[in-house]
């Protein structure tokens, strides 16, 4: 199985702030990733897939890069309904489709 | 608008057997693919396995090979996720999620069925 790590594990981030996940795989999945985003009690929402494709209706504010092994998810100004935490995704191999442990953005 | 709505929270005995049902509408239900993720409380995410609701194909997690089954009407536009042999372990929140275009992204998500084994 394909192994996905995220960092930081947490973050403090005020509104505004540019804030910037890092997502890795245990091998190379081309650009076959999706990041998500889930708040307390609610179930995931898909905002990037093919690594840096925005899923419509998420805002233009989240942007996805990387291929192969390493990943980004960068929030360009940090809004009040983004602390939340967030969820990279392989798609590269299955099964299973693997996720990483989570990188939780709360209020600095 | 597409929606996936699921039953409601389950309380089992260890060794019993759990069937959660995920209802579509606002889309062709045979058109998608329907998945099934779960989570433990505090926990991270946990992809257990696909269906293809036109055919009735399947494929499952080797985590939960020969205690899940994932089945569906279409006549009602329903899926179904069973896992049995229920152990402790799999007390979580059960979600099925539908798969756009077969490429293993999940654009839309039920609402989530809390499954609790306690004796």
């Amino acid at each position: 199985d394909i192994q996905m790590t995220q960092s930081p594990s947490s973050v403090s981030a005020s509104v505004g702030d540019r804030v910037t996940i890092t997502c890795r795989a245990s091998q190379g999945i081309s650009s076959w990733l999706a990041w998500y985003q889930q708040k307390p009690g609610k179930a995931p929402k898909l905002l990037i897939y093919a690594a840096s494709s925005l899923q419509s209706g998420v805002p233009s504010r989240f942007s996805g890069s990387g291929s192969g092994t390493d990943f980004t998810l960068t929030i360009s100004s940090l809004q009040p309904e983004d602390f939340a935490t967030y969820y990279c995704q392989q798609a590269n191999s299955f099964p299973p489709f693997t996720f990483g442990p989570g990188t939780k953005v709360d209020i600095k | 608008q597409v929606q996936l709505v699921q039953s409601g929270a389950e309380v089992k005995k260890p060794g019993a057997s759990v069937k959660v049902s995920c209802k579509a509408s606002g889309y062709t239900f045979t058109s998608y693919d329907i998945n099934w993720v779960r989570q433990a409380t505090g926990q991270g995410l946990e992809w257990m396995g696909w269906m293809n609701p036109n055919s009735g194909n399947t494929g499952y997690a080797q985590k939960f090979q020969g205690r899940v089954t994932m089945t569906r009407n279409t006549s009602i536009s329903t899926a179904y996720m069973e896992l049995s042999s229920l152990r402790s372990e799999d007390t979580a929140v059960y979600y099925c999620a539908r798969d756009p275009q077969r490429m293993g992204y999940f654009d839309y998500w039920g609402q989530g069925t809390l499954v609790t084994v306690s004796s």
